[in-house]
């Protein structure tokens, strides 16, 4: 039962390169979220998405993209990197959109 | 004022000890309440629910005092195991969807 899998684990871009990450769940729940880590910042709430097909801002969600491919997969892409979007992130998943399942996280370096 | 608050730590206690942490909100609509524990360089995974009534289980009490807008976490008996970040999350339920709010996280260390 792997849960929440994001990948890639680890990632180095250069300024202005863009990527995608990727995140799956196998628990069938509807609402997926993608959150990046700072220190000092906590957790915050780039988007999520509440069903297949629908997807919404969240706290920090400029120079971010999402698509919520279908039920299990919720992608963030990052168009154009830049150094401040060095980060943590974290996908995450939820049934009842109260507790959450966070996969491993990707730790994202911009040079 | 931040919408939700922790002291970050860390707390250094020997093993054996009973630590509290406090997690003060600021939105008093605020509905639900969580505690999670993050290992070093790990994702956060949910420690328990917090309730008006208090909520235990095992060595580990949570408590909301939603008078005073804060939501405690009480570990007894302290192992080196519970070393971590615990972040408190507080969950504003709305019509246009919930909205979460993460803490900072309080670092635990707990020492022989």
């Amino acid at each position: 039962n792997a849960g929440v899998t994001q990948t890639p684990k680890f990632q180095v871009l250069k300024t202005g390169q863009s990527m995608t990450l990727q995140c799956a769940q196998d628990m069938n729940h509807n609402s997926m979220y993608w959150y990046r880590q700072d220190p000092g910042m906590g957790l915050r709430l780039i988007y999520y998405s509440a069903s297949e097909g629908t997807t919404d801002k969240g706290e920090v969600p400029n120079g971010y993209n999402v698509s919520r491919l279908n039920k299990r997969e919720f992608s963030l892409r990052l168009e154009s990197a830049a150094p401040s979007q060095t980060s943590v992130y974290f996908c995450a998943s939820s049934e009842d959109r109260l507790s959450q399942h966070f996969g491993d996280g990707t730790r994202l370096s911009i040079l | 004022r931040k919408e939700v608050e922790q002291d970050p730590g860390p707390f250094n206690v020997p093993e054996g000890a009973t630590v509290a942490f406090n997690c003060t909100y600021s939105n008093s609509a605020s509905q639900s309440f969580f505690w999670y524990r993050q290992d070093c360089r790990k994702e956060p995974k949910l420690l328990m629910s917090v309730y008006s009534s208090g909520n235990e289980d095992g060595r580990f009490t949570a408590q909301l005092n939603r008078a005073s807008q804060y939501i405690s976490l009480l570990i007894r008996d302290s192992k080196l195991s519970d070393s971590a970040t615990y972040l408190c999350v507080v969950i504003l339920l709305t019509g246009g969807g919930n909205k979460l709010t993460f803490g900072t996280g309080t670092q635990l260390k707990v020492e022989l």
